[in-house]
């Protein structure tokens, strides 16, 4: 079956420091988004992407924040510059559209550690 | 404002039924969500309503009604790796492409 994957699992940075997490939607779906979830709390949507453009973005999704899809595969987002609240587990998840397009995948996620 | 209500914690035993109940206060509404997430886990998906009634797949059914912005999720005959937590989701079609998530039950099953 196919799946939503995220690397790294883990990213360990250092309060300032850029980080850039990874994710491969499923090959033919459309809609491409980002959620944040901090532990034992609900799940927050950061941003939505389709047609190779932000659809829509949160209060949380900031300057610090972007994202690019780079090549037809892989779906990137970028914290410039972390600071210790940006700690969370960030969820990659891609949809399709017509019958199945209230269905979300989600990745496996990367939890971010920032210290 | 979008906001999305849930129980905070359910607990009941194996074998037996439990709902969790989700209302929602959303500008627009396209249709109401429901996903699992184990501990450490990724959220899957279980169902999705978009009109008024009862949605069943397998063990798991979900109800809608739009009138009172409410849903729930029903599980039967309940299992021990049924245990999780639950997200309610709305797609508000005012927001566009934007999901907004309920803050979770988390339902523990006993033997």
């Amino acid at each position: 079956e196919p799946e939503v994957t995220q690397t790294p699992s883990h990213q360990v940075t250092q309060m300032g420091q850029e980080v850039i997490l990874r994710c491969v939607p499923i090959s033919n779906h459309l809609y491409f988004y980002w959620y944040r979830q901090i532990l034992g709390q609900k799940v927050e949507f950061l941003v939505s992407f389709y047609n190779n453009e932000i659809s829509e973005k949160s209060e949380i999704f900031d300057d610090q924040f972007s994202v690019e899809r780079p090549d037809g595969s892989n779906f990137t987002l970028k914290i410039r510059s972390t600071k210790l609240e940006d700690s969370a587990m960030y969820f990659c998840a891609s949809r399709t559209s017509g019958r199945s397009k209230n269905i979300q995948y989600f990745g496996a996620g990367t939890r971010l550690s920032v210290l | 404002g979008q906001s999305l209500e849930q129980p905070s914690e359910v607990t009941a035993v194996e074998g037996a039924i439990v709902q969790i109940n989700c209302t929602y206060q959303t500008s627009g509404f396209y249709g109401l969500s429901w996903y699992q997430q184990h501990d450490g886990g990724a959220p899957t998906f279980l169902s999705y309503n978009a009109l008024d009634g009862l949605e069943e797949t397998g063990r798991f059914s979900s109800f809608l009604s739009r009138s009172d912005s409410y849903g729930y999720l029903l599980l039967q005959e309940l299992q021990m790796k049924d245990s999780a937590s639950y997200f309610c989701a709305v797609r508000d079609d005012n927001y566009g492409q934007n999901f907004v998530f309920g803050p979770g039950t988390r339902l523990s099953v006993l033997p």
